[in-house]
């Protein structure tokens, strides 16, 4: 069936590092996919969203990338610091689906100092 | 995001009592939703509404029901809650005027404990 899904439950990295969190789904339909950070006790945050006509959009110390062709998206944090710490789950919807996002499972992002 | 609030944010119950869990935004946005999170899990989406004369399923409605009093109030009951239905609720809203339509903002959360 449809899914999204992410390749790493747990990620690891020592502050200053760049950090890349995978997400990979399985529905060529798919055209809209967004990031979100989890914070202990917190609702997600959005980060940054692309469009399946991009292949990368950058923001503010992250890039997200997506390979249409092996439907692969990551995100990409650079300085890496102790406040990136949290879960992040990729997201998917379609156009026909009215809004309606298919999240990931997660993966913990762990800095340490 | 403060813009979306839910209460409470703790609620423990018994067995087969009925609960309300409430949603409020400010953010004037159009649609709301509701999710379940349980641990090793992402969100999973149990119902949502498009404007306050437009409920829909998702993908887990059962054993739940909604209310959309106001554009800006959204609930979400269980009927006769149940353990399984033990779980981390987010609410959500989202903007159908702007061009990122499909960008969700989560309120806080609510935990509830089915006993």
């Amino acid at each position: 069936g449809e899914s999204v899904g992410l390749h790493l439950p747990t990620l690891s990295v020592q502050e200053g590092d760049n950090s890349i969190i995978n997400c990979a789904y399985s529905n060529s339909a798919s055209d809209y996919f967004i990031w979100y950070k989890q914070e202990s006790g917190k609702g997600p945050q959005f980060i940054i969203d692309i469009r399946s006509n991009m292949d990368k959009r950058q923001g503010q110390r992250v890039t997200v990338l997506l390979n249409k062709t092996v439907k692969h998206l990551s995100l990409q944090i650079a300085a890496t610091q102790p406040g990136d710490s949290a879960v992040y789950f990729c997201a998917e919807t379609r156009g026909t689906s009215y809004g309606k996002l298919t999240f990931g499972q997660g993966t913990i992002l762990t800095v340490h100092p | 995001d403060a813009d979306v609030t839910q209460t409470p944010r703790n609620r423990i119950t018994k067995t087969g009592k009925r609960i309300m869990l409430e949603c409020s935004q400010t953010k004037g946005h159009d649609r709301m939703y509701w999710y379940r999170q349980d641990p090793g899990l992402g969100l999973r989406l149990i119902y949502y509404s498009f404007d306050v004369k437009d409920i829909n399923k998702g993908e887990i409605s059962d054993g739940y029901s909604v209310s959309r009093q106001a554009q800006a109030k959204f609930s979400l009951s269980l009927e006769s809650a149940i353990p399984n239905q033990t779980a981390l609720y987010f609410c959500a809203t989202s903007d159908t005027r702007t061009g990122a339509k499909e960008t969700q903002y989560f309120g806080p959360g609510t935990r509830l404990l089915v006993l």
